[in-house]
């Protein structure tokens, strides 16, 4: 089974600052990496697939990078909607992360 | 969309079963996922089953309490599970992920589960 660890799992933020998101897979997983925002009392929302390919309607701030066991969630010039809990996930043995939740300052 | 329904409490050693209905797409094409998310271990994949139910996969932890099948004449999903135990305690989510095992990207808006004597 593949784990994923996410860091930080807490991140403050002032709004138009820059965040990172780390995850670290524990083997090589190519890029069958996912990330995911969850939004209180709602269900988990793909936002971008394969590492890097965002969903069609996902704002252009997101972005994602990475291949193989290190992969980062950048989310620019934030804005007060962005406060959720993310989540990586990979697709090989479908697992997730633990979560990284921001919060909006 | 989908919609689960079936959630509530149960007593521990219960039994329940999970419904998840799809509308606004070709439910019979699609990779079927249950995920669960509790407090003790957050995000969780529980078991896949395969357009024309051919493959099924279930998390190694999970083996032997929970069985999935799906029906498509009525585009729905089912979980049965067994032998519930108080971990078991969480949001139950069905997922689809198109036609291939791969990325979530319909999830439903989750149905509650709470084992508790």
């Amino acid at each position: 089974e593949v784990v994923l660890t996410q860091s930080p799992d807490f991140q403050s933020a002032a709004p138009q600052e820059k965040v990172t998101i780390t995850c670290r897979a524990s083997q090589n997983i190519g890029t069958t990496l996912h990330w995911y925002q969850q939004k209180p009392d709602q269900s988990p929302n793909l936002l971008i697939k394969y590492a890097t390919e965002p969903l069609s309607g996902v704002p252009s701030r997101f972005s994602g990078s990475g291949s193989g066991t290190d992969f980062t969630l950048t989310i620019n010039n934030l804005e007060a909607e962005d406060a959720a809990t993310y989540y990586c996930h990979q697709s090989k043995s479908l697992t997730f992360g633990q979560g990284t939740r921001l919060e909006i300052k | 969309q989908l919609v689960e329904s079936g959630g509530g409490l149960v007593r521990p050693g219960g039994s329940l079963r999970l419904s998840c209905v799809g509308s606004g797409f070709t439910f019979s094409h699609d990779y079927m996922h249950w995920i669960r998310q509790t407090p003790g271990k957050g995000l969780e994949w529980i078991s896949y089953i395969s357009p024309t139910s051919n493959y099924i996969q279930y998390a190694e932890s999970l083996k032997g309490r929970f069985t999935i099948s799906r029906e498509d004449v009525k585009d729905s999903l089912y979980l049965d599970m067994d032998n519930l135990r108080v971990e078991d305690t969480g949001v139950y989510y069905c997922a689809s992920s198109g036609w291939y095992v791969t990325a979530f990207d319909l999830w439903g808006q989750g149905t509650v589960v709470t084992v508790s004597s």
